[in-house]
């Protein structure tokens, strides 16, 4: 079965400090996908990134970054020099072939408050 | 840019209510979704349409029903609305069955049963 787990309900940083939002999944698939999403106040999931079980290549993209390591099935997210923009809940999610749906596996995921 | 579409953002309605969320894509995508998140469970998948007149139950199909009578639309209907099912519900797009690809959000319906 495939799993996501996303151990930090809630972070609270102060603005400018660097924080990472934890990520594990479990699959038996050689194949997945896994994505991170970000969902403001607003409510509108929007989507940060996807990456394939075939490239464990880091992203960066501004002040983002993701660290995928198959070895800890982790998929973690950094925010360099926080804004309070970035307050969010955020969200890592799982697909594989043949699951279920073809869905998305969600976390539950990490509330980010960023402060002034 | 993918476009997902939710008819109402708030919602009140009374118990015993039938209750009609819609959701429309503008890119001619094949699956659609509605998903329902509730604080400390994440987001649940209620039910999945991979084609016109085609869909799936998800994890929590009970009390729902759904209709996709077009492509590019895809309705949840509540039936006999319960105060259990005051929530947040998000419907969702994506290209085709492939899982690698994204699934784009709308920016969810607020329904409050009372």
């Amino acid at each position: 079965a495939q799993k996501v787990t996303q151990a930090q309900t809630e972070i609270s940083v102060v603005e400018k400090e660097d924080v990472t939002l934890d990520c594990v999944y479990e699959t038996r698939d050689t194949t997945y996908y896994l994505f991170w999403y970000k969902q403001p106040p607003s409510g509108e999931l929007v989507f940060l990134i996807r990456r394939n079980s075939f490239d464990e290549q880091n992203e960066i993209s501004g002040r983002y970054s993701w660290n995928f390591q198959k070895s800890t099935s982790s998929f973690n997210f950094t925010i360099t020099a926080s804004q309070v923009v970035d307050s969010a809940v955020y969200f890592c999610a799982l697909s594989v072939p043949g699951g279920s749906q073809g869905n998305l596996i969600f976390g539950k995921g990490t509330k980010l408050s960023v402060k002034p | 840019d993918v476009k997902v579409t939710q008819s109402s953002r708030y919602l009140v309605k009374r118990t015993g209510e039938k209750v009609f969320l819609e959701c429309v894509q503008d890119m001619d995508h094949e699956n659609m979704f509605w998903y329902r998140q509730d604080p400390g469970l994440g987001l649940r998948l209620i039910y999945f349409s991979y084609d016109v007149k085609m869909k799936e139950k998800g994890d929590i199909p009970e009390g729902y029903s759904v209709s996709r009578e077009k492509k590019e639309r895809f309705s949840l209907i509540l039936e006999s609305a319960s105060t259990n099912q005051t929530s947040m519900y998000l419907c969702a797009s994506r290209g085709d069955r492939v899982p690698g690809n994204t699934i784009y959000f709308g920016e969810g319906s607020w329904l409050t049963v009372v």
